[in-house]
């Protein structure tokens, strides 16, 4: 079966650096992605780990380590729209998998 | 381009009831992913569809859900005989034929069972 484990709860000050960490236990992976989901949304995509690293894509950075089977999303310079839940996701074969998400509370 | 298109939105039925909850995908998508997501808790895989075929349904319940995609039309989610633990959002999901990691996510159809 498949498991990821990610915090339920995260609080940061506007400005501030957060990292939001992931581990997983699947078979047939082909990545990592990490979604955004703001109260009462649809989730949109942030990132796509298929390769150990990181990936910077302005503000958002996420990295993957496949042999720590391990991720985690970085979220810089911190502003209020950022509170939202986010989930990381593995991709297994045929379909991506969520974990229960986190929370994330950016306060001025 | 349009994103993907799910409807209705909103949609209240009584127990016993059944519900149909209906996906566009994105246009060029032939892939279709359906989640659900209960208040306050992570999106639950449910099944994944290509064009007139089920590719893995390991996420629906045995009993009372059924999802489709015909070669013509949206794809469907139908739930019979609705019950309260059914209330949740449903979200559709669409992606382009090669793996990118990135699915592109309807607003969702909230279900309501009273």
């Amino acid at each position: 079966g498949q498991s990821l484990e990610q915090p339920s709860e995260v609080t940061a000050v506007e400005g501030a650096i957060v990292q939001i960490n992931c581990t997983y236990q699947t078979s047939g992976f082909y990545g990592l992605s990490w979604y955004q989901q703001h109260d009462g949304g649809a989730p949109t995509f942030l990132s796509y780990n298929a390769l150990d690293g990181l990936e910077e894509t302005g503000r958002f950075s996420s990295f993957l380590s496949r042999s720590d089977s391990y991720g985690y999303l970085l979220l810089q310079e911190l502003q209020m729209k950022d509170s939202a839940s986010y989930f990381c996701g593995v991709y297994n074969t045929d379909k991506l998998i969520f974990g229960t998400g986190t929370r994330l509370q950016v306060f001025p | 381009n349009a994103g993907v298109m799910q409807n209705p939105r909103h949609l209240v039925r009584r127990r016993g009831q059944e519900a149909r909850l209906r996906c566009s995908p994105m246009k060029g998508h032939s892939h279709v992913y359906w989640y659900r997501q209960l208040p306050e808790e992570g999106l639950k895989f449910m099944v994944y569809l290509q064009k007139e075929n089920i590719i893995d349904e390991s996420g629906m319940p045995k009993e009372r859900f059924s999802a489709e995609f015909p070669k013509e039309g949206p794809s469907i989610l139908r739930i019979q005989q609705v019950v309260r633990g059914d209330s949740a959002a449903y979200f559709c999901a669409s992606s382009p034929d090669t793996v990118t990691g990135e699915l592109f996510f309807g607003e969702g159809s909230r279900l309501t069972v009273l």
